[in-house]
């Protein structure tokens, strides 16, 4: 089966300053890649995603770029605010019936 | 926007028990999923569903069964609980058309005694 790797476990940066968080995955059959933010207490939220068919997508600070000969895709976070503090999860997709998470980035935001 | 409702936030039980998790979604959503999320260890896939009476196993189904009679309800059942499934567990629902994101619901954390 598939398997994803998310490093760092934990971040922490100044406000204002970039956070990247990284993941690998192992099948190259996976073809989708959605990020979650899960903040203290709350449900996972999709922030943004990704499929096999771009190299890149940003939605305002966020990007995520996929490179798929590498077998790794990269979260984006510029201009980090303290409301960006939170755990991250990246996933990896080949049918959209199963996903497989990474381990998750606690990410903190010091003002 | 797309609701995913879990039963309980928290819940207590006691070792032995046969334990119910409850969840709905409400956007005729193909795919039900039930995750089990521990620190350190991210999400992991305990069964999942794509149509009603079907269902699949994850990477952690033992101890483990599920039920979905409606398209808007998956079960999660622990037949005899035990203090090793203490842990919070998550509900997912996405569409089935291709590769579509998943809506979590708030999740249950379940404490076995």
């Amino acid at each position: 089966g598939e398997n994803v790797e998310q490093h760092p476990s934990t971040l922490s940066v100044q406000e204002g300053d970039s956070a990247v968080i990284k993941c690998t995955y192992s099948d190259s059959a996976s073809n989708y890649f959605p990020w979650y933010k899960q903040e203290l207490g709350k449900r996972p939220q999709l922030i943004i995603d990704i499929r096999s068919n771009v190299g890149e997508k940003k939605d305002q600070r966020i990007a995520v770029t996929l490179n798929k000969t590498a077998k790794h895709f990269s979260l984006h976070i510029t201009e980090t605010q303290p409301e960006d503090s939170a755990v991250y999860f990246c996933a990896a997709s080949k049918t959209g019936n199963q996903f497989y998470f990474g381990t998750g980035t606690s990410l903190t935001v010091i003002p | 926007d797309v609701k995913v409702t879990q039963s309980s936030r928290y819940l207590v039980k006691r070792t032995g028990e046969k334990v119910f998790l409850e969840c709905v979604q409400d956007m005729d959503h193909e795919n039900m999923f039930w995750y089990r999320q521990d620190p350190g260890l991210g999400l992991r896939l305990i069964y999942f569903s794509y149509d009603v009476k079907m269902k699949e196993k994850g990477d952690i189904p033992e101890g483990y069964s599920v039920s979905r009679e409606k398209k808007e309800r998956f079960s999660l059942i622990l037949e005899s609980a035990s203090t090793n499934q203490t842990s919070m567990y998550l509900c997912a629902s996405s569409l089935r058309r291709g590769n579509q994101p998943q809506h979590f619901g708030d999740g249950t954390r379940l404490s076995i005694l």
